[in-house]
């Protein structure tokens, strides 16, 4: 079956724009998560989504926000772009119904902030 | 607050020796714990998972122990092969909370 997508895989943008990022989790997974990966901090968690509603929250300013659809896919923005947003941005879908459920990450979108 | 961490950053063995990496967590109440492996320019991937309610798990070349009452997690890696090269993540998660990343180890093979 296919894994997780997320598109695009690399974008470059400049200071003071926004960004949008897809991921299409795994069919028949509920919940999606959202990380970001900088070499200095590691992976840090943004938010999940389960059923298109916002079910944990990480420690990251308004600035970042997501949604997901009625099909499960989600997507997160990012808006007044700043150099230190620069990173890997990662979502991991899961079937999200029990605390035990394995979390299947997609290759992750690359954002370049220049 | 409560953090997930691990012991050494780096980590190099000999091929066809065994790996040991280790991970600390401090929240008590995690119960669920997964380690995750990631090379270069891909997501995590998953390895092995263990739940509070048990101290050991095997896979295929893989072993995770939990002791719960250091709080300290570990993954052993049988006949480390160089394709194993990667950085190995320890991930914990309570309840329906979302699941929280150690900082990694990266794990080299020596031929």
């Amino acid at each position: 079956k296919a894994g997780v997508t997320q598109t695009p895989r690399y974008l470059i943008k400049t200071r003071g724009q926004q960004v949008t990022l897809s991921c299409s989790p795994i069919s028949g997974h509920r919940s999606v998560s959202w990380y970001q990966q900088t070499p200095g901090q590691g992976l840090q968690f943004l938010f999940e989504y389960f059923s298109e509603t916002q079910r944990n929250k990480g420690n990251f300013p308004g600035r970042f926000s997501g949604r997901q659809f009625s099909n499960s896919r989600s997507e997160m923005n990012v808006s007044t772009l700043e150099l230190g947003d620069s990173a890997l941005y990662l979502c991991a879908s899961s079937i999200g119904q029990t605390r035990g459920d394995g979390y299947t990450f997609g290759s992750g979108t690359r954002l370049t902030v220049v | 607050g409560e953090s997930v961490g691990l012991h050494l950053p780096t980590l190099s063995v000999q091929e066809g020796d065994n790996s040991i990496i280790n991970c600390a967590y401090s929240n008590s109440a995690s119960d669920y714990f997964i380690w995750y492996k990631q090379e270069s320019g891909k997501g995590p991937q998953f390895i092995i998972d263990i739940r509070s309610n048990m101290d050991k798990r095997q896979g295929q070349r893989v072993t995770v122990l939990l002791n719960k009452t250091v709080k300290h997690l570990s993954l052993q890696i049988a006949a480390t092969q160089p394709g194993d090269s990667a950085v190995y993540f320890c991930a914990e998660k309570s309840g329906n909370n979302d699941m929280r990343f150690g900082a990694g180890t990266r794990l080299t093979v020596k031929p």
